[in-house]
């Protein structure tokens, strides 16, 4: 099945500054990643979103890339602010065969004011 | 627009007592309905999943079960919860038929004691 690896857990950064998070997935058959963004105790929410098609998305300060070849794409956050601290998760999933996302373990990003 | 409920919001329960969680999704037919599990400060944990009334697949072997009674309700039940049942709980539902993204109820926080 799919495996997917996100790197770091952890992640500070100061205000104003940028912030990267990546992922890398096994399955070449993964076709649909989407990130999530979980604030203390609440529902994880959906940020951002890419299919295979394309390499690249971006929506105002949030971008992820895509490299189909290396498996691997990436979250990345621009000017960062304060209400961005919260947990990311990563996701990767395939229209063939189940229906399901394999999600990463999840990076703790913490914006320093 | 689509919304989806989850209850209790909170339960406490004793070690060796039945649990019954519920979520129900409004606006869509047809979803696909997902069952997940997180500990505290963990990622998430797919539990259950459902393409359709009747039909379950079980992601984890353990002593918690999942029915999906109609179209739109999810439930997860245990006849005797451990204390490692304890965790935050969220259903989520996608469009049938594709991998696409899932959004997630606000869960139910389970504490056994």
């Amino acid at each position: 099945g799919e495996n997917v690896e996100q790197h770091p857990s952890t992640l500070s950064v100061q205000e104003g500054d940028s912030a990267v998070i990546k992922c890398t997935y096994s399955d070449s058959a993964s076709n649909y990643f989407p990130w999530y963004k979980q604030e203390l105790g609440k529902r994880p929410q959906l940020i951002i979103d890419i299919r295979s098609n394309v390499g690249e998305k971006k929506d105002q300060r949030i971008a992820v890339t895509l490299n189909k070849t290396a498996k691997h794409f990436s979250l990345h956050i621009t000017e960062t602010q304060p209400e961005d601290s919260a947990v990311y998760f990563c996701a990767a999933g395939s229209n063939f065969g189940n229906e399901k996302l394999t999600f990463g373990t999840g990076t703790r990003l913490t914006i320093i004011p | 627009s689509q919304t989806i409920h989850q209850w209790p919001a909170t339960l406490v329960q004793p070690v060796g007592s039945p649990l019954s969680l519920e979520c129900t999704v409004e606006g869509t037919s047809n979803p696909n309905l997902y069952w997940y599990r997180q500990a505290a400060g963990r990622g998430l944990q797919l539990l259950f999943y459902s393409v359709g009334i009747g039909q379950i697949s079980s992601e984890v072997p353990q002593n918690l079960s999942a029915s999906r009674p109609q179209d739109r309700q999810f439930i997860l039940s245990s006849k005797k919860l451990l204390l490692s049942d304890s965790g935050f709980y969220l259903c989520a539902w996608s469009v049938l038929g594709s991998t696409d993204t899932q959004y997630f109820g606000p869960g139910t926080r389970l504490t056994v004691l």
